[in-house]
């Protein structure tokens, strides 16, 4: 079973640039959910998707960050103007709602942003 | 009311001893506890889960022991090996009007020394 992909795995930008992340969940998984990352401290949730649907997005900075999940399946997160505090890895994760690990996040291995 | 506090922030481990992660929480809605093991370079994957009508629960070298009343809930792994040398994050989850996105601690860098 193919895991969760993302892309780019690295991106440096000045600030005040834009950047997009993609997410390519498992097949299958209804639930999609993007975490920040900073260095140092545990994974934070921007938004959770279930289809193409907004679960939360209370914690997505929306001045910011804009993020979507068109035909329910892959996903992307933009962020424009960017700020050096967003300087992170972006972790996107995906999760099936029924079965034997109904609930159970598996994640990608991150996209890294350096802002300068 | 969302947080989850995971200490220490770093240990350091002989082969073949035990580590033991504490966290602790606020929200008593929180129903699920997952324990996530994350390598450099990689996302975090999940290492053992627990729920709240249970004390405690094993699989292999890691348990994970529940203490509902002074909401804390611990790791530990036996027979610490180098392989083992990661970043342990424990979780919490609210099973509310189906969010089941995790509220993450901050992380233990563990080391095992050989």
């Amino acid at each position: 079973e193919a895991g969760v992909a993302q892309s780019p795995r690295y991106k440096i930008i000045e600030k005040r640039q834009s950047v997009a992340f993609w997410c390519n969940p498992i097949s299958g998984h209804a639930t999609l959910y993007w975490y920040q990352q900073i260095l140092g401290q545990g994974p934070k949730l921007l938004i959770q998707f279930q289809n193409n649907g907004v679960v939360d997005d209370s914690q997505l900075p929306k001045d910011r960050f804009s993020a979507e999940r068109l035909k329910g399946v892959d996903s992307t997160l933009k962020i424009q103007p960017a700020k050096l505090e967003d300087s992170a890895v972006y972790l996107c994760a995906s999760s099936p709602l029924k079965g034997p690990r109904g609930g159970e996040l598996f994640f990608g291995e991150g996209s890294r942003l350096t802002v300068l | 009311q969302q947080q989850v506090k995971q200490s220490p922030q770093s240990l350091i481990v002989q082969k073949g001893g035990i580590s033991i992660i504490n966290c602790a929480y606020e929200n008593t809605a929180f129903d699920y506890f997952p324990w996530y093991q994350q390598f450099p370079g990689k996302g975090p994957a999940l290492l053992i889960a627990i729920r709240p009508d249970v004390s405690e629960k094993k699989e292999g070298r890691f348990t994970i022991s529940f203490n509902k009343s002074a909401k804390q809930f611990s790791l530990h792994i036996m027979d610490s090996q180098p392989g083992d040398s990661a970043t342990y994050f424990c979780a919490a989850r609210i099973m509310d009007t189906g969010r089941r996105a995790l509220t993450f601690g901050s992380g233990t860098r563990l080391q095992v020394q050989p």
